[in-house]
């Protein structure tokens, strides 16, 4: 069974750059899109982003000029970095693994638990 | 942007049906998914595909898709069916999420 498990500082500041890594476990990250989703406290869910485990990206035009994806398969790790944050960006922070050939046709099939970053002035 | 419109709140009997709607701009051409939330959880997938149910979810869950509405519909509904349940579809490279729709079971 695939395991996702979020981490990183639970506390940022206002300004800097929000930096979580997600592990993978119980199966291999190759061969998947990998998926980034926020939700902020008593809201909806935000798509942030998701990469290739190859490494194509493709972001939420609404946070492109702040958000970079990587990946390291040696690691089974992806990895989310967020800049210039301020209290807007504070929420639960998931990652999923997208099931399918193509993000088009496919659904996030299994999340990480979620982590809550939250940005300090 | 493209826009996914859920209602926010849907109440049902034990044992009744529920249907819990998402409208878009010719949704019913795009797929569609449906994910449970329940507090303090992480959400779960339940329908892919518009109509397919991953490997554990009950069959009394089962999606359509036509038009502009995405339906998802609970059959039989139960107490633990309770939750948050949010539609998600993709439009211009871009996964959207419907607002959310909390189901309250009376």
């Amino acid at each position: 069974q695939v395991q996702l498990q979020e981490s990183g500082p639970g506390l940022v500041k206002s300004s800097e750059t929000l930096s979580l890594t997600c592990t993978v476990s119980g199966g291999s990250i190759s061969s998947y899109y990998w998926s980034w989703i926020r939700q902020s406290p008593g809201k909806g869910l935000e798509w942030i982003g998701y990469i290739f485990y190859r490494g194509n990206t493709n972001y939420n035009p609404s946070l492109k000029s702040r958000v970079t994806i990587s990946v390291d398969t040696s690691k089974e790790q992806f990895s989310l970095k967020m800049s210039s944050v301020t209290a807007a960006d504070t929420a639960i922070y998931y990652c999923a693994r997208v099931w399918g050939s193509y993000p088009a046709t496919g659904a996030l099939d299994h999340w990480g638990q979620g982590t809550l970053v939250t940005v300090s002035s | 942007s493209y826009e996914l419109t859920q209602p926010p709140s849907v109440s049902v009997s034990p044992g009744q049906t529920a249907s819990i709607t998402c409208s878009g701009d010719k949704l019913g051409d795009k797929y569609a998914c449906w994910y449970q939330q329940k507090p303090g959880q992480s959400p779960v997938l339940v329908i892919y595909q518009d109509t397919k149910r991953p490997s554990g979810i009950p069959e009394r869950f089962s999606g359509s898709n036509s038009g502009n509405t995405a339906t998802l519909t609970i059959s039989g509904t139960q107490a633990l069916d309770e939750a948050d349940y949010y539609c998600q579809a993709w439009d211009s490279s871009t996964w959207v999420f419907g607002g959310g729709t909390r189901l309250t079971v009376l």
